[in-house]
């Protein structure tokens, strides 16, 4: 399969942990983007990757959120001193270029809950 | 902030009816976005409007962008059981092309 891979696909962790997720994109897919998504709601921006360098970031992401593409390949978001509120579905999308006449393809998604 | 306004938020019906799902904001997009998503996966992209006015055929689904590039809506004729799912719209704003904004999603279910 040579889709968007994220891992894990599932995490309970406890308040105040940390956790870290990890993303792989479609192999030569230059843009790599993070979106949280709540259930019930549409996914929300987070940030986003050209390459190895972090372009825009939402003000979604708080000081507790981090987010690397040390490479330019996989990409890392890492979220400290976990909150229940943290709680979500972590969505990893990759494209080639721009969104105009390149699909952007999502990951299935790693579920956080936060006990 | 731009935000999208979808309705209805849930939709059940029955195998062989028709439906339409609205997309609507106080904002001109450059392009917008259909995605399909089904539980436990991530969007799967439907089809992209870039003119306003313009409507694109995916089988029994037709999308179509409005005049303005303000909201954009999806019909499906003859809804199966394998229509069930979240249909999320998505603008793209001609000041970013690096982030999608979406709307909150309609949730559709077809009875067999």
């Amino acid at each position: 399969d040579t889709g968007v891979s994220q891992n894990p696909r599932h995490k309970i962790t406890k308040r105040g942990q940390n956790v870290t997720f990890r993303c792989d994109p479609i192999s030569e897919h230059n843009r790599l983007y993070w979106y949280r998504q709540t259930l019930g709601q549409g996914p929300e921006f987070l940030t986003y990757f050209q390459n190895e360098a972090q372009l825009e970031k939402s003000r979604l992401l708080s000081d507790r959120f981090s987010a690397e593409r040390p490479k330019g390949s996989f990409s890392t978001l890492e979220i400290q001193r976990t909150e229940q509120g943290d709680s979500a579905m972590y969505l990893c999308a990759s494209s080639p270029g721009t969104f105009s006449g390149n699909t952007i393809y999502f990951g299935e998604g790693s579920w956080l809950t936060v006990v | 902030t731009q935000l999208l306004e979808q309705s209805p938020q849930f939709l059940s019906i029955q195998e062989g009816e028709n439906l339409t799902v609205y997309c609507n904001s106080s904002s001109v997009f450059s392009s917008l976005q259909w995605y399909r998503q089904e539980p436990g996966e991530g969007p799967v992209l439907l089809v992209t409007v870039v003119t306003g006015g313009e409507v694109k055929k995916l089988k029994r689904l037709t999308f179509q962008f409005g005049d303005a590039r303000k909201d954009s809506s999806l019909h499906i004729t003859a809804a199966q059981p394998g229509d069930t799912g979240l249909y999320l719209c998505a603008g793209i704003s001609s000041g970013s092309a690096r982030q999608l904004t979406f709307g909150s999603g309609t949730q559709l279910t077809v009875l067999p």
